[in-house]
């Protein structure tokens, strides 16, 4: 059973064309991160919502930004995506904080973006 | 800043060897840690999360360990399969206003043999 769903799995876009990535839950957990995973590197956290405040990470570059329109949903969007963009987006949910604290962050499967 | 680094980078066993892997974190001010395992082109799954008040988690033939005040973490893999090849990442978790934050590490890529 999927619990968080990633859209597409693969994305192919052209340099400059905007893409929008898409992630949905099932878990109803308060909290959706969006992490990028380029080759052979860690995981990084690009942002993240807890409810509808959005928490962006201080080195994430403008050209990234997510909306989420209910608590089911949340997209990255890429505006205007660089040969450097190219990675794997995860997202993943939790409860967030209180006793959800203690429980793990679940990941989706990714959407691996290139970029022509 | 934190920094977590896995060591080795790369581990190659023969099947029913005992493992150990390692993480290590620079900053001991953290809340939990998380063990995930990844398969080629997928996302994360998670194998053990460790509250900091705790020593270890145990499931199934995977242990982890965790000793904040020196930075460290290990996960001891009991008569690995060739099933377990994947690469293991660690994490440190730290509370924020808004969830919890993840600083990863790189991994540790391990094939096992059979």
């Amino acid at each position: 059973d999927a619990m968080v769903i990633q859209n597409p799995r693969y994305q192919v876009t052209q340099f400059g064309k905007p893409v929008t990535l898409s992630c949905s839950q099932t878990l109803n957990h308060n909290v959706m991160y969006w992490y990028q995973q380029k080759s052979s590197q860690a995981p990084k956290l690009l942002f993240h919502y807890y409810d509808k405040d959005f928490n962006n990470e201080a080195d994430t570059p403008d050209n990234f930004q997510s909306r989420r329109p209910n608590t089911s949903f949340c997209f990255l969007d890429i505006r205007s995506p660089g040969l450097g963009d190219a990675a794997m987006y995860l997202c993943a949910t939790s409860r967030g904080t209180g006793t959800g604290s203690n429980q793990p962050q679940h990941f989706g499967d990714g959407t691996r973006l290139s970029i022509l | 800043k934190q920094e977590v680094t896995q060591i080795p980078a790369a581990l190659s066993v023969p099947e029913g060897e005992n493992l150990v892997l390692n993480c290590s974190f620079t900053d001991s001010a953290i809340y939990n840690l998380q063990w995930f395992r990844q398969d080629p082109g997928k996302g994360l799954t998670s194998l053990l999360l460790i509250q900091s008040s705790q020593r270890e988690q145990t499931s199934g033939r995977l242990n982890a360990s965790l000793d904040k005040s020196s930075g460290r973490s290990t996960l001891y893999i009991a008569a690995s399969q060739p099933g377990d090849s994947a690469t293991y990442l660690c994490a440190v978790i730290i509370l924020t206003g808004g969830g919890n934050k993840l600083t990863f590490g790189t991994g540790t890529q391990l094939k096992v043999e059979l």
